[in-house]
């Protein structure tokens, strides 16, 4: 079946601009995750929704990052007033929900490329 | 931050040879998870082991776990060409789904 996929695949953003970064997971994953990806580094947490719910944003890194999925499969991060030190692969994962304490595997998709000049 | 750290942080092999990848990692898991990532390309997930695991087989590759070491190490047997790729560790905690990746190692296989 269809994996996670993601739009755009690159973005170049002029420092300032608002960006939006979609993210459309594997049917019926309940689990949606975002991570940030700077080069040359693993992937770090940015927030997590069950459904349409955001459970934890711990890892946003500014107020100028916000993440919504409203109608609990198609999610956007938005990325306001974009700095260059955000320019970072961003990845997106979808999971099924974990069961009796056990989690599921996260299946990833090939991620947005983001470029602030 | 990341909590992970591997090691070798870059590997250059033969073809056929073995290769060796470590990651430590810094508080209690539930789960460790090794990915692969290739050049400009998503994550895919290759196995995971659990806290009450010692060891995982899964083809040519070969996971280990040392929770009392807090450590990990992957074993690719008879590497090909195709398992050049970054590789990544990833743990999770009992009351959380995020997971927490390391640094990784890069892997170069030599036809």
């Amino acid at each position: 079946g269809a994996g996670v996929s993601q739009s755009p695949r690159y973005k170049v953003a002029k420092r300032g601009q608002d960006v939006a970064l979609r993210c459309d997971p594997i049917s019926g994953h309940v689990s949606l995750f975002w991570y940030q990806q700077a080069l040359g580094q693993g992937p770090e947490f940015l927030t997590y929704f069950q459904n349409e719910a955001q459970l934890d944003k711990s890892g946003l890194p500014s107020d100028r990052f916000f993440a919504e999925r409203p109608e609990g499969s198609v999610s956007t991060l938005k990325i306001q007033r974009t700095q260059q030190e955000d320019s970072a692969v961003y990845l997106c994962a979808s999971s099924l929900v974990r069961h009796r304490g056990i989690q599921e595997t996260q299946y990833f998709g090939p991620g947005t490329r983001l470029l602030v000049l | 931050s990341q909590q992970g750290e591997e090691d070798p942080q870059a590997l250059s092999i033969q073809e056929g040879e073995n290769a060796t990848m470590n990651c430590s990692y810094k508080t209690s898991i539930n789960n460790l998870q090794w990915y692969r990532q290739n050049s400009g390309r998503g994550l895919v997930h290759l196995i995971l082991i659990r806290s009450n695991e010692r060891e995982k087989h899964s083809g040519r590759l070969r996971v280990t776990l040392d929770t009392s070491k807090k450590s990990s190490s992957l074993l690719i047997t008879a590497s090909r060409a195709a398992d050049t790729a970054s590789y990544f560790c990833a743990t999770d905690a009992w009351n959380t789904d995020k997971l927490i990746f390391g640094t990784g190692t890069r892997l170069q296989v030599f036809p």
